[in-house]
């Protein structure tokens, strides 16, 4: 069974830019969380979506947003990028996003503003 | 909200001995705790997961121990091998759904 698959692996953006990240989960996970991770601040939660609805959301400002698509794959967007957003976006999956249920990483995105 | 503390960050072992990493969590309401490994390059991998149900589980060399009253849960590696080498992360669970509180990681370095 494939696992998390996110795509772009590598990317370079220009402060003031926007940009677009995808994942697609394991097949037959309904649940989509996204997590950034930096060296000072570890891995953080952004947000989490299940059935194309966004069900919890961290402590990041709106130029962070996310969607899910019927297929339950999603794509994390980040506009008026900073520098500060030069991070590994990691993307993860489970069956139902109920308590316990294991989530599974992809190998992530990194993402660096310059 | 949760908070998930985790010592030490750096952690470095001979060949063939134990490791144990510790993580203190706060919200009594988290009832599900993973330990993640992250190898150089890549995204976490669940390691070894326990519930609050649960007080220790293990799984071949790996083994998790979870104190409830003290809010604190700890894993367990014996007979450490190189390919251990890797940042542990450990994280606790809400109950309404994915946005697990990680801690900060502890870098592990088995030396042969």
């Amino acid at each position: 069974k494939a696992g998390v698959t996110q795509t772009p692996r590598y990317l370079i953006k220009t402060r003031g830019q926007q940009v677009t990240l995808s994942c697609s989960p394991i097949s037959g996970h309904r649940s989509v969380s996204w997590y950034q991770q930096t060296p000072g601040q570890g891995l953080q939660f952004l947000f989490e979506y299940f059935s194309e609805t966004q069900r919890n959301k961290g402590n990041f400002p709106g130029r962070f947003s996310g969607r899910q698509f019927s297929n339950s794959r999603s794509e994390m967007n980040v506009s008026t990028l900073e520098l500060g957003d030069s991070a590994l976006y990691l993307c993860a999956s489970s069956l139902s996003g109920t308590s316990g249920n294991t989530i599974y990483f992809g190998e992530g995105s990194w993402l660096t503003v310059v | 909200g949760e908070n998930v503390e985790q010592h030490p960050s750096t952690l470095s072992v001979q060949e063939g001995d134990s490791a144990v990493i510790k993580c203190t969590y706060s919200d009594s309401a988290s009832n599900y705790f993973p330990w993640y490994k992250q190898e150089l390059g890549k995204g976490p991998q669940l390691i070894i997961d326990i519930r609050s149900n649960v007080g220790e589980k293990k799984d071949q060399r790996i083994a998790v121990t979870l104190n409830k009253t003290a809010k604190h849960f700890s894993l367990h590696i014996t007979e450490t091998q190189p390919e251990d080498s890797a940042v542990y992360f450990c994280a606790g669970g809400d109950v309404d759904g994915q946005n697990f509180v990680f801690g900060p990681g502890t870098r592990l370095s088995v030396l042969p």
